[in-house]
């Protein structure tokens, strides 16, 4: 079985400053990992995936996320916050086989960025 | 070019009466979601399905059903709205449902219920 936990429900930082939004998964297979990023009102944009190549994933808008399989952990990070970073956060893991048609969402991280 | 189209974007229904939200894609994948997401809260699946084969979960409310009358197009029916069916819907496709390949949502359809 999969799962996701987002470790924090709301992220407050200053313009400027890194941002770090944390994600633990579960899973029983080799997952696939996703950020997405959904700015109020809006449907969910995919931030990056990780599937099983490369273990840190670039992604858009200057966001990267390192897979570190011995923390089962997916957090994502960007250097430098701007205002327009601020949005809800989601984590998720796929079925980890195709077919399963299961994507399990984490809870969410409401980004706050303050000028 | 949005990919997945959903209308109406926004939907105000009276109590009872019948709503219908439409999805599209461009994508040609052979899977559609159709999810609900309340305020404050992650989606939550509704049902999918995999080219014409329908697939229900478990604790979806008899209330909402879903046609896919073809690759391009799913719709989501809501037959008596409650209060409690104020919700944006997303509709989201993927190529091969699940494995290494992502979700691509629409913008949502945000349903108010009076």
């Amino acid at each position: 079985a999969q799962s996701v936990t987002q470790l924090d429900s709301h992220v407050s930082v200053s313009e400027g400053t890194p941002v770090l939004l944390r994600c633990n998964y579960s899973s029983s297979y080799s997952p696939s990992l996703f950020w997405y990023v959904q700015h109020p009102n809006k449907g969910l944009q995919l931030l990056l995936k990780y599937t099983s190549a490369a273990t840190l994933v670039k992604g858009i808008n200057g966001f990267e996320a390192e897979f570190k399989k011995s923390e089962t952990s997916f957090h994502l990070t960007k250097p430098s916050a701007h205002m327009s970073d601020a949005a809800e956060y989601f984590c998720v893991v796929s079925g980890g086989i195709s077919g399963t048609y299961k994507y399990i969402f984490g809870t969410g991280t409401r980004l706050k960025v303050l000028a | 070019d949005a990919m997945v189209i959903q209308n109406p974007r926004y939907q105000v229904t009276q109590f009872g009466k019948p709503v219908t939200l439409s999805c599209s894609q461009t994508l040609n994948h052979n899977v559609m979601y159709w999810y609900q997401q309340k305020s404050s809260q992650a989606p939550k699946l509704l049902f999918h399905y995999y080219d014409k084969d329908f697939n229900n979960e478990a604790d979806t409310p008899d209330n909402f059903q879903s046609r896919r009358p073809n690759t391009s197009f799913c719709f989501l029916d809501i037959r008596s709205p409650g209060l409690g069916d104020a919700a944006m819907y997303l509709c989201a496709t993927s190529r091969d449902g699940g494995g290494t390949g992502e979700l691509f949502f629409g913008e949502g359809s945000r349903l108010t219920v009076l």
